[in-house]
């Protein structure tokens, strides 16, 4: 069975300092993967995802994740944090003969002091 | 526009009830699939909908869960003989058509407490 795995429960950062966020999966198949964030009280949405091409997929807000296949691994980055990326980030994956199911980490709470 | 809306937002019940949870998809998405998010973990798979009929329901649990779209829009979750560890948030998602090159789109979740 698949699975997401998400190494930092929670994660505090001053401002400007810069974020990674570890996503390891486990799936011998072809993947697609997406990190969504929930911001204090709104909605789960979507961040970035990758399909194909170009392991490095930008986001919205100056976030971007690196795919690398042989690590199984869709980090999240971002050079410098700001107060406003207080949330909850999700990394998910999709296997590409599953639909539009998606199998979620169980999320990175990031605590952005100003 | 109008995002996916789940009606209740908060339902308290008691172990051994029935209920219902109702999700509003965007209008015009054809695709419509659930989750169930516990208390510090991360979204639940439960099933998913193309059009009116399951396309893949392997995420519920056990057979007291069970859901519905009849008309390809609106979709009930239903719960029989609700358990405490059924409290937790119930998700719902929708998306142009069925597939990961779709974008989902989340509702803001029904909070379900069992007694």
């Amino acid at each position: 069975a698949q699975s997401v795995s998400q190494h930092n429960h929670h994660v505090i950062l001053s401002e400007a300092a810069s974020l990674e966020l570890g996503c390891n999966y486990s799936y011998g198949g072809t993947v697609n993967l997406f990190w969504y964030v929930q911001y204090p009280g709104q909605h789960l949405q979507l961040l970035l995802k990758y399909f194909s091409g170009d392991p490095l997929v930008k986001g919205i807000k100056g976030f971007e994740a690196e795919f690398i296949k042989s690590k199984f691994s869709f980090n999240l980055r971002k050079p410098s944090v700001q107060w406003s990326d207080t949330a909850e980030y999700f990394c998910a994956v999709n296997a590409f003969d599953q639909g539009g199911k998606l199998i979620f980490g169980q999320g990175t709470e990031l605590s952005v002091k100003p | 526009g109008a995002g996916v809306s789940q009606t209740p937002s908060n339902k308290v019940t008691e172990k051994g009830k029935y209920v219902e949870l109702r999700c509003d998809p965007i209008s015009g998405h054809t695709a419509l699939y659930w989750y169930r998010q516990s208390l510090g973990q991360g979204p639940e798979f439960l099933i998913y909908f193309q059009g009116t009929g399951a396309a893949d329901d392997s995420g519920l649990p056990n057979d007291r869960f069970f859901a519905v779209r009849p008309e390809g829009s609106v979709s009930t979750l239903k719960i029989q003989r609700t358990e405490r560890g059924d409290s937790a948030v119930y998700l719902c998602a929708s998306s142009s058509l069925a597939g990961p090159y779709n974008e989902q789109f989340f509702g803001p979740g029904t909070r379900l407490t069992v007694l």
